[in-house]
């Protein structure tokens, strides 16, 4: 089975501090992918990477930066937490061949 | 454009009850692939079908089944004698293949009431 994991299910940070979220995958898949979940506005892409040390911008960015330094491993780094970044965070994995996703339990940031 | 129409934004039913989900999409890829995914309260999107756009035969797995015409643009989910379970919201979604990108609907809110 797939497996994608997150480091945290629940975190409270306050405005201003840096957050580091960590998803790690086991699959060996080349895709990763970070998105965002909002009551009303669905499931929005903030960024993924097809690769090791690659990034691309999806739809909503702004504000946010990531890092894949290895294969299984997709962070998502918020440099300067603001409230309306509280949200739901899930990050997925997927190969190119099919484009199946396969997500993680996310992590519902709040920022206060 | 691609895009994904879940048109049901809530649906409540009673156990037992059959209930069908509508997704509707829109591209010019000839090459698709559609999905279900299923989001109970947990949190967690939990992969449930990949479907060809080459393959229209209808799936069955349990009690859910899948119907993909691709005359109309539809990849309907239904879920036969539904159960408390079964309550989730359930998300539709279509690959863009030139960037392995996933185009979601927005969902929709099943409950089912016992």
């Amino acid at each position: 089975d797939v497996k994608v994991t997150q480091s945290s299910r629940y975190l409270v940070k306050r405005t201003g501090e840096k957050v580091f979220l960590e998803c790690v995958q086991d699959m060996d898949h080349e895709n990763m992918f970070w998105y965002r979940q909002d009551p009303g506005l669905g499931l929005r892409l903030i960024y993924f990477s097809y690769d090791v040390k690659m990034k691309e911008k999806g739809d909503i960015p702004e504000g946010y930066s990531v890092s894949r330094e290895k294969k299984e491993r997709f962070s998502l780094i918020l440099e300067s937490a603001s409230t309306n970044q509280t949200s739901m965070y899930l990050c997925a994995s997927g190969t190119g061949e099919t484009d199946t996703q396969y997500f993680g339990p996310g992590t519902r940031l709040t920022v206060l | 454009a691609q895009k994904v129409t879940q048109a049901q934004t809530e649906i409540s039913v009673v156990e037992k009850e059959d209930v069908t989900l509508d997704c509707v999409y829109e591209t010019r890829d000839t090459t698709y692939y559609l999905f279900w995914y299923k989001q109970p309260p947990s949190g967690e999107l939990v992969f449930l079908i990949r479907r060809n756009s080459f393959d229209e035969q209808n799936e069955i797995s349990g009690r859910y089944s899948w119907n993909f015409q691709k005359s109309t643009s539809s990849f309907n989910f239904t879920i036969t004698a539904s159960q408390v379970v079964d309550s989730a919201v359930y998300f539709c979604a279509l690959s863009d293949r030139n960037t392995d990108k996933l185009i979601f609907g927005t969902g929709t809110r099943l409950q089912v009431f016992p």
